[in-house]
C-alpha cells in the first residue's frame, strides 16, 4: 500500500493567516492527489482533485500544487469557517490511502 | 442535486455481519464515470477506504478488509451495499459511501455518515 503522511499533525492560526500543509507519498503517485476538509458530524468536503484542481464551489483563498511524492495544500488568508481537520488521499492505486489530517486549530 | 445515505443497524456483535446500504438519489449508479464506495473513519483516527464497485459491478476491495467484504449494487433500487463480517470492536467506526469519480478517483459526494458500534 501507498502510505500518506502529512505535516503538521495540528497547527494554530489566527484569521486571515497564510496556512500551507504538507502531504507526501510512499511512492510517486503523479497527480493522483485529493485534499478534503473534515469538520466533527459532517462528511469529508472534497477541496482539491489532481493535485492542483480546485473543485466546483469552493473558495480560491484554497490552493494545491505538487506532483510525484511531495503535495501541498495552501489557505491564502484564513477564515473562521476553515478550521477543521484536513486530509490528503492518494488515488494512484488501490487501495486508495488517505493521510492522518492535520487539524488546523484557532490561535 | 445528488444526494447519498446510509442506512442499517448502529449496534453489531462482536463476530456477527455489518451490513449497510446506501440509497443514491438525483443521479443514477449505473453512470459509466462514478464507482460507488465505502470509507470510514474509526474514532479518532484518520479515514480508512473501504473499497468501491463500477456500473458495470466491478469490486474493488482494501487488502486489509477483502477476506470479510462484500460490496453489491442493487441498480433496480439505485443502491449499493456493504457487508463486512466477523467483526470485532476495531471496526466501531463512522461508514460513510461515497460517489467516486472514475478516472482521478476523487469523491465528491458523500452521504452524512452513520456510526456503526461492535460491541456486545
Amino acid at each position: 500500500d501507498i502510505q500518506m503522511t502529512q505535516s503538521p499533525s495540528s497547527l494554530s492560526a489566527s484569521v486571515g493567516d497564510r496556512v500551507t500543509i504538507t502531504c507526501r507519498a510512499s511512492q510517486s503517485i503523479s497527480r493522483f492527489l485529493n485534499w478534503y476538509q473534515h469538520k466533527p458530524g459532517k462528511p469529508p468536503k472534497l477541496l482539491i482533485y489532481a493535485a492542483s484542481t480546485l473543485q466546483s464551489g469552493v473558495p480560491s483563498r484554497f490552493s494545491g500544487r505538487g506532483s510525484g511524492t511531495d503535495f501541498t495544500l495552501t489557505i491564502s488568508s484564513l477564515q473562521p469557517e476553515d478550521f477543521a481537520t484536513y486530509s490528503c488521499q492518494q488515488s494512484h492505486s488501490t487501495p486508495s490511502t488517505f493521510g492522518p489530517g492535520t487539524k488546523v486549530e484557532i490561535k | 442535486q445528488l444526494q447519498l445515505q446510509e442506512s442499517g443497524p448502529g449496534l453489531v456483535k462482536p463476530s456477527e455481519t455489518l451490513s449497510l446500504t446506501c440509497t443514491v438519489s438525483g443521479g443514477s449508479i449505473s453512470s459509466r464515470d462514478y464507482y460507488w464506495g465505502w470509507v470510514r473513519q474509526p474514532p479518532g483516527k484518520g479515514l480508512e477506504w473501504i473499497g468501491s464497485i463500477s456500473y458495470s459491478g466491478n469490486t474493488y476491495y482494501n487488502p486489509s478488509l477483502e477476506s470479510r467484504l462484500t460490496i453489491s449494487a442493487h441498480t433496480s433500487k439505485n443502491q449499493f451495499s456493504l457487508k463486512l463480517t466477523s467483526v470485532t470492536a476495531a471496526d466501531t467506526a463512522v461508514y460513510y459511501c461515497a460517489r467516486r469519480e472514475r478516472r482521478s478517483g476523487y469523491s465528491d459526494y458523500w452521504g452524512q455518515g452513520t456510526l456503526v458500534t461492535v460491541s456486545s
